[in-house]
C-alpha cells in the first residue's frame, strides 16, 4: 500500500474558484508534510510546510494538518489558470537526518479560464 | 540564471549501455538528492548525500551509482541500462539533511530503446 495517498487524481475549478486537495498517510511516523507543485516540464517546487495541527495560510494557500488522523489539505483560493499544475503532497519522519520524502500520485489541477 | 543545473535534458539509451547524469547546484546548500518520476510510480527519492556523505539508498540495484567529486555536484551513473529504467531523473538539494524545503532541478528524461 502507497504510504501516502492523495485525493482526487483530477480536478478542474474556474478562474476565481476555490481548488482544494487532500493527502492521507497511512505511516504514522510521518508528521511533516509538503505540497509540491510542478508545471508541465518542470522540476517540482515547494509550496509549503506544514508540521503543526491546524492551519497555515500563504497568500492564496491555506494549509490543514491532523496529525491523529494524519490527513493534510491544501486550499488555492481564487485560482488562476497559472496555478494549472500538478499537485503533490510528500511527507517526512520528524527526526529523519535523510532528508528522504515520499510522495503521493499527484492530483492534476486544470483552472478554466 | 538557474540555480540547479542538469545535464542533459533529454538521453536515449540503448539496453545494456551507461549513463551518467549530471547535477550541478549553485544554492551553497550541504545536502543533495536524487529522484525518479516515471508514469507508473510517483515521485521516487532514491539517494540522498549530506556533505558528500551518503545519508540513504533506496534504490534496490547497485546499477545506481550517485558520484560526488564536488559539494555542490551529484552525478548519478546509471549501467547496463535496461527500458524500466525509462523515468525522468531529478537532482534536488536542501540547505541541510532532515525535514528541509528541496529545491528540484529540471530533470533528465532518459529513455531507453
Amino acid at each position: 500500500q502507497q504510504k501516502v495517498q492523495q485525493s482526487p487524481e483530477s480536478l478542474s475549478v474556474p478562474e476565481g474558484g476555490m481548488a482544494s486537495f487532500n493527502c492521507t498517510s497511512s505511516d504514522r511516523n510521518f508528521q511533516y508534510f509538503w505540497w509540491y507543485r510542478q508545471h508541465s516540464g518542470e522540476g517540482p517546487k515547494a509550496l509549503m510546510s506544514i508540521f503543526s495541527d491546524g492551519d497555515k495560510k500563504e497568500g492564496r494557500f491555506t494549509a490543514h494538518l491532523n496529525k491523529a488522523s494524519l490527513h493534510v489539505s491544501l486550499h488555492i483560493r481564487d485560482s488562476q489558470p497559472s496555478d494549472s499544475a500538478l499537485y503533490f503532497c510528500a511527507a517526512s519522519e520528524p527526526d529523519t537526518n535523510t532528508g528522504k520524502l515520499t510522495f503521493g500520485d499527484g492530483t492534476v489541477l486544470t483552472v478554466k479560464p | 540564471d538557474p540555480k540547479i543545473i542538469q545535464k542533459p535534458k533529454y538521453l536515449v539509451a540503448v539496453t545494456g549501455s551507461e549513463k551518467i547524469l549530471i547535477c550541478e547546484q549553485y544554492l551553497g546548500h550541504n545536502a543533495m538528492y536524487w529522484y525518479r518520476q516515471s508514469a507508473k510510480k510517483p515521485l521516487e527519492f532514491m539517494f540522498s548525500y549530506s556533505y558528500q556523505k551518503l545519508m540513504d539508498n533506496q534504490t534496490a540495484s547497485s546499477r545506481f551509482q550517485p558520484q560526488s567529486s564536488k559539494k555542490n555536484h551529484l552525478d548519478l551513473q546509471i549501467t547496463a541500462l535496461k527500458p524500466d529504467d525509462s523515468a525522468t531523473y531529478f537532482c534536488a538539494s536542501s540547505q541541510e539533511g532532515g525535514a528541509r524545503e528541496q529545491y528540484f532541478g529540471p530533470g533528465t528524461r532518459l529513455t531507453v530503446l
